[in-house]
């Protein structure tokens, strides 16, 4: 079946360090997204990516880095800039220019932790 | 600018009982709109989507929305609640702004179904 993986599901950093979040998709869907979940604040955009080797901040980007060298994969660094990084973060994919009227397909998540 | 207000972060019903979930929108063009439904530690799954066709939207679930353009509304109902509806909702607004197609995230509404 088609679908998005996230990997790991759960996921501890400690201060200063740098962790990758992987996001994988067979749905062969050109764009992918970022976001972040915080409990009460629904969901924040953090990066896309319309098309392979190139990608836009969204409304969150300070602290994190993403990359975009396979339409397959779309893998978030969260850097040790980024301040307060414990959340649940969601990928997620659509076709381009479809997202608006037809949605996104969610990954089931990585929920990260500093520790 | 866009925006969308979820009234409630918590609703509780009894089994059997009337699900009625709101949210309200702002959009200066027509907007999609769109529920998705996120079960405890899980992405979010599409439940249905409004797009500029019928006002009333059947989802998935026994979930139906009605978008009511004078009242800026597209709340969520379900005429009996089941114990396996207890979940997070999220509504969701897409327009074209001068960025081009954006989706905007409500807070969410979690939904508690006693027995």
């Amino acid at each position: 079946d088609g679908g998005i993986t996230q990997s790991p599901k759960y996921l501890f950093r400690k201060e200063g360090q740098n962790v990758t979040l992987s996001c994988e998709q067979n749905l062969n869907h050109d764009a992918m997204y970022w976001y972040r979940q915080d409990p009460g604040q629904g969901l924040r955009l953090i990066y896309y990516s319309q098309i392979v080797n190139d990608f836009q901040k969204g409304d969150i980007a300070e602290g994190y880095s993403v990359s975009r060298e396979k339409k397959e994969s779309f893998p978030l660094t969260v850097t040790s800039a980024q301040k307060n990084p414990t959340a649940f973060y969601l990928c997620a994919s659509s076709v381009p220019g479809t997202a608006t009227n037809y949605g996104y397909t969610f990954g089931s998540g990585t929920r990260l932790t500093v520790v | 600018a866009q925006s969308v207000t979820q009234l409630g972060s918590h609703v509780s019903v009894s089994e059997g009982a009337l699900v009625l979930l709101r949210c309200n929108y702002s959009s200066s063009v027509p907007p999609y709109l769109f529920w998705y439904v996120q079960y405890p530690n899980q992405g979010l799954q599409l439940l249905l989507k409004y797009t500029s066709a019928a006002t009333l939207v059947k989802g998935i679930n026994g979930f139906e929305a009605e978008f009511k353009k004078s009242e800026t509304s597209f709340h969520l109902t379900k005429p009996s609640a089941h114990m396996s509806d207890a979940a997070e909702y999220f509504c969701a607004v897409s327009d074209r702004g001068t960025g081009g197609f954006k989706t905007i995230f409500g807070a969410g509404t979690r939904l508690f179904v006693k027995a």
